[in-house]
């Protein structure tokens, strides 16, 4: 079985603080991805990378960033979080090829006080 | 530019029967993948049903179908026999860009509830 883990299921910060979030995926997936979830708009992508170190942006990137130095795992960083990064964050990953579906983590649920 | 849109924000089933989720989409790639995923409450993303631009045939999954109609870009999720365990969230996504930098992008879903 695939299995993504991410670091914290809970986080509170700070405004200000800098934070981490780390993603895992055990299956030699090229592609891993980092959404948002808010009510009423679904999945954000904020960044996706297909391979190590490389990146592109999504649909949301300002005020993340994202690091790949291993295959295995992609983090996500805000830089000077806010308070209106307080969301829910989802890493996914997947293959290249067939097939084709993402597989999610648990999610983590971030609260910027 | 690629988007995905469920129209429907929350839908009632009664147990027993079959429900459609609506999805349409937008996309200029020749070559796209449509997926449906389930969020029950606990919060994990679920795969449920996958289907090219290029079959033809409709997939299906168990109680899952996805009707495809390529010409009217919508991709509508049927489950069959509703139980309650299907209360959930549902999302529409697709898969597209260029190799090596395929996206995928999400609807805002679509909360269905299955009533006893």
């Amino acid at each position: 079985d695939v299995k993504v883990t991410q670091s914290s299921r809970y986080l509170v910060k700070r405004t200000g603080e800098k934070v981490f979030l780390e993603c895992v995926q055990d299956m030699d997936h090229e592609n891993m991805f980092w959404y948002r979830q808010d009510p009423g708009l679904g999945l954000r992508l904020i960044y996706f990378s297909y391979d190590v170190k490389m990146k592109e942006k999504g649909d949301i990137p300002e005020g993340y960033s994202v690091s790949r130095e291993k295959k295995e795992r992609f983090s996500l960083i805000l830089e000077s979080a806010s308070t209106n990064q307080t969301s829910m964050y989802l890493c996914a990953s997947s293959l290249t090829g067939a097939p084709y579906e993402q597989y999610f983590g648990p999610g983590t649920r971030l609260t910027v006080t | 530019a690629q988007k995905i849109t469920q129209t429907q924000p929350g839908m009632f089933v009664q147990e027993k029967e079959a429900v459609t989720l609506d999805c349409t989409y937008d996309t200029s790639d020749q070559s796209y993948g449509l997926f449906w995923y389930k969020q029950p409450s606990s919060g994990e993303m679920i795969f449920l049903i996958y289907q090219g631009s290029y079959d033809e045939q409709n997939a299906t999954e168990g109680r899952y179908s996805l009707n495809f109609q390529k010409a009217r870009k919508s991709a509508n999720l049927v489950i069959s026999a509703s139980q309650l365990g299907d209360s959930a969230m549902y999302f529409c996504a697709m898969r597209g860009g260029t190799s090596g930098t395929y996206k995928y992008i999400f609807g805002t879903g679509t909360r269905l509830k299955v009533l006893a």
